[in-house]
């Protein structure tokens, strides 16, 4: 039962252009969400993250957006570049039942941007 | 800077063999997670432990144990590899609830 969900495996956009990442989430009990970026050969470094209180998070050129009704949230990136290729993994967490801080991630989609 | 380190980039192994992965972080984090990574699959996790000598499973906890005698130190035990056990194995440490943050991960491969 996979709780957080991105269901597109791979996106490409070109340099200069947005870039929007999707995330499903299922458990209602989610109250905190994060995006890591990943290269090959490293491990994840996060990117940025939003509270369940929040419909909306900017950190420069990244944007996550928040809709519970809908269980959704994605992420924008204005303007990519090429340095953001990478895998970008959605995370949640239910925060107000566990501070053991156990984060359940999605299945990653790989972004390419082309020059 | 958090850093968390793990003990190998890459490892070879033989099927049977005992494997220990060793993950070390130097910001006094409460918290310590192994995850694997696999194509299509993402991060799942093995074990996470919120105290010394504390431990709880994960989401695939099969085929694994860990150790945590140290709060900096966390290792993954593989009693006796297998093929299926050949992945991205990741490490991660967090305040509390707060952001985890990860190691370089370790490519295991088990021939």
């Amino acid at each position: 039962d996979q709780q957080v969900k991105q269901n597109s495996p791979s996106l490409s956009v070109q340099e200069g252009r947005i870039s929007i990442l999707n995330c499903d989430y299922t458990n209602s009990m989610f109250d905190y969400f994060l995006w890591y970026k990943k290269y090959p050969a490293e491990g994840p470094t996060f990117l940025i993250s939003i509270s369940s209180i929040k419909d909306k998070n900017e950190d420069g050129r990244f944007t996550v957006f928040l809709n519970k009704s809908a269980k959704h949230l994605s992420l924008h990136i204005v303007p990519s570049q090429p340095g953001d290729s990478a895998v970008y993994f959605c995370a949640a967490s239910a925060l107000k039942s566990s501070n053991t801080g156990k984060l359940i991630f999605g299945q990653g989609t790989t972004l390419q941007v082309k020059p | 800077d958090v850093k968390v380190t793990q003990s190998s980039r890459y490892l070879v192994k033989r099927t049977g063999e005992k494997v220990f992965l060793e993950c070390v972080q130097d910001m006094d984090h409460e918290n310590m997670f192994w995850y694997r990574q696999d194509p299509g699959l993402g991060l799942r996790l093995i074990y996470f432990s919120y105290d010394v000598k504390m431990k709880e499973k994960g989401d695939i906890p099969e085929g694994y144990s860990v150790s945590r005698e140290k709060k900096e130190r966390f290792s993954l035990i593989l009693e006796s590899a297998s093929t299926n056990q050949t992945s991205m194995y990741l490490c991660a440490s967090s305040l509390a609830a707060d952001t985890q943050y990860f190691g370089p991960g370790t490519r295991l491969t088990v021939l």
